[in-house]
């Protein structure tokens, strides 16, 4: 019954490790994003898809590569893990609707995923 | 580029008190602004989203204001208590061109029982 799930909660790999993170919204949202929370708690928006399209790519590593198979899914790999790579990862959904027809609709967030990179 | 700043980065008050907190952006052309809460290991839940043509929204014991012209938004708590402790954030949706939300580095907030 969870709006914004994501899978693992807690994630500890050795450097040079590829994994994955899961992201399911049933809220029926249109547009996904990953943040990168650091140790200082700051959020920084990756990713966002809307309607499966890639809308925006920060300046993030090409090591990491979303994949959205459908507008209820938003699944982030990483290749080569690095220790500056620890960090909390979030994933969130909204109803944006389009550039001619913005929606007002609040963001609402996944528990996170600690990733722990030994 | 749009900057969003949150001050003060940490606030302890005893119970009961009323507190503001203070959220800043560099560029006023946004879409809306939100208000979250973060509990320590926890994610985000959203408090209060101010459109761009409101002034301000109310939830309970939290009223947030919005002057887009000068680039603030306040979040007050009225009669805090120790339940109110956690990490607060303010967010900026950018008006068209994307749909990118932009967060402060946010407020600590302790409430003393």
């Amino acid at each position: 019954d969870t709006a914004v799930s994501q899978t693992p909660k807690y994630l500890v790999t050795q450097m040079g490790n590829d994994k994955s993170i899961k992201c399911e919204q049933n809220l029926g949202h249109d547009t996904m994003y990953w943040y990168k929370q650091d140790s200082k708690k700051f959020l920084k928006i990756m990713f966002s898809y809307n309607n499966k399209e890639l809308i925006i790519n920060e300046t993030v590593p090409n090591r990491f590569s979303p994949k959205s198979p459908d507008k209820a899914h938003l699944n982030l790999h990483i290749n080569s893990l690095e220790l500056g790579d620890s960090a909390v990862y979030f994933c969130a959904s909204t109803q944006s609707g389009t550039v001619f027809r913005p929606t007002n609709e609040k963001l609402f967030f996944g528990s996170g995923t600690q990733l722990s990179v030994l | 580029k749009q900057e969003v700043t949150q001050i003060p980065a940490a606030l302890s008050v005893p119970e009961g008190e009323n507190l503001v907190l203070n959220c800043s952006f560099t560029d006023s052309a946004i879409y809306n602004l939100q208000w979250f809460r973060q509990d320590p290991g926890k994610g985000l839940t959203s408090l209060l989203l101010i459109q761009s043509s409101q002034r301000e929204q109310t939830s309970g014991r939290l009223n947030a204001s919005l002057d887009k012209s000068s680039g603030r938004s306040t979040l007050y708590i009225a009669a805090s208590q120790p339940g109110d402790s956690a990490t607060y954030l303010c967010a900026v949706r950018r008006d068209t061109g994307g749909f990118k939300t932009i967060f402060g580095a946010g407020t600590r907030l302790f409430v003393k029982a």
